[in-house]
């Protein structure tokens, strides 16, 4: 089983909506979450981290569900500059400084 | 804003050459790392450095990979003989806390092994 999964996509919306993507991880005892961001050809950049008690940022949200283990991220009111690919990441469990990266989800926001 | 440096932006090399690919880090930072990304896959973890040594690494890191902080500003990875499967973009990141564990990354260098 793979340490974090995530559905591909693409997800393909227009401007306005609200999308909503998860991620599974294997190992129970992750204790650091977050989902970045990668434009075509760039670096991951951090969206935001993940906490336990759920977290908002703008229009973005995440939440964690540790009984299911998964992660949640959505995205209100989708911006055609939301159009990215959505990394979620996931540290090892004994490895705290070992991070696990999902294969992404891509996001198309059309007009 | 502070933001992480990587150079070369592409490097191309011979099969069989070693490469330094070179980080300069966050400078109040104190956890550095790097990861490759082969094109069209997901981003995999190759190493993380802390107080001057290998915290954790993965089974990719294997002995033709080195890092090295040879001063107080830059990272490096090495690649004692590269082979074609190395070409990917290598990405360094660093953080500047093990509880925080948010990591920025640099702009990556895509390396192409000929």
């Amino acid at each position: 089983r793979k340490e974090v999964e995530q559905d591909p996509g693409p997800f393909n919306v227009p401007e306005g909506a609200t999308v909503a993507f998860n991620c599974t991880y294997s190992n129970s005892a992750s204790q650091s979450f977050f989902w970045y961001r990668q434009d075509c050809r760039k670096e991951p950049k951090l969206l935001m981290s993940v906490y336990s008690s759920g977290n908002e940022d703008g229009r973005f949200t995440a939440q964690l569900n540790r009984a299911s283990q998964y992660i949640s991220l959505l995205i209100r009111d989708s911006k055609l500059s939301d159009s990215a690919t959505y990394l979620c990441v996931v540290n090892g469990a004994a490895n705290f400084n070992k991070f696990y990266f999902g294969s992404g989800t891509k996001l198309n926001v059309k007009p | 804003e502070p933001e992480v440096t990587q150079t070369p932006s592409h490097q191309v090399t011979q099969m069989g050459q070693e490469v330094i690919l070179r980080c300069v880090p966050i400078s109040n930072h104190l956890y550095f790392y790097w990861y490759r990304q082969i094109l069209g896959q997901k981003v995999e973890f190759l190493v993380s450095f802390y107080n001057n040594e290998i915290s954790e690494k993965s089974e990719i890191f294997d002995d033709q990979f080195s890092v090295e902080r040879p001063d107080g500003s830059n990272f490096t990875l090495k690649i004692r003989s590269t082979k074609l499967e190395d070409s990917a973009m290598y990405f360094c990141a660093s953080s500047d806390s093990e509880t925080k564990n948010i990591q920025y990354f640099g702009a990556g260098t895509r390396l192409s092994v000929l």
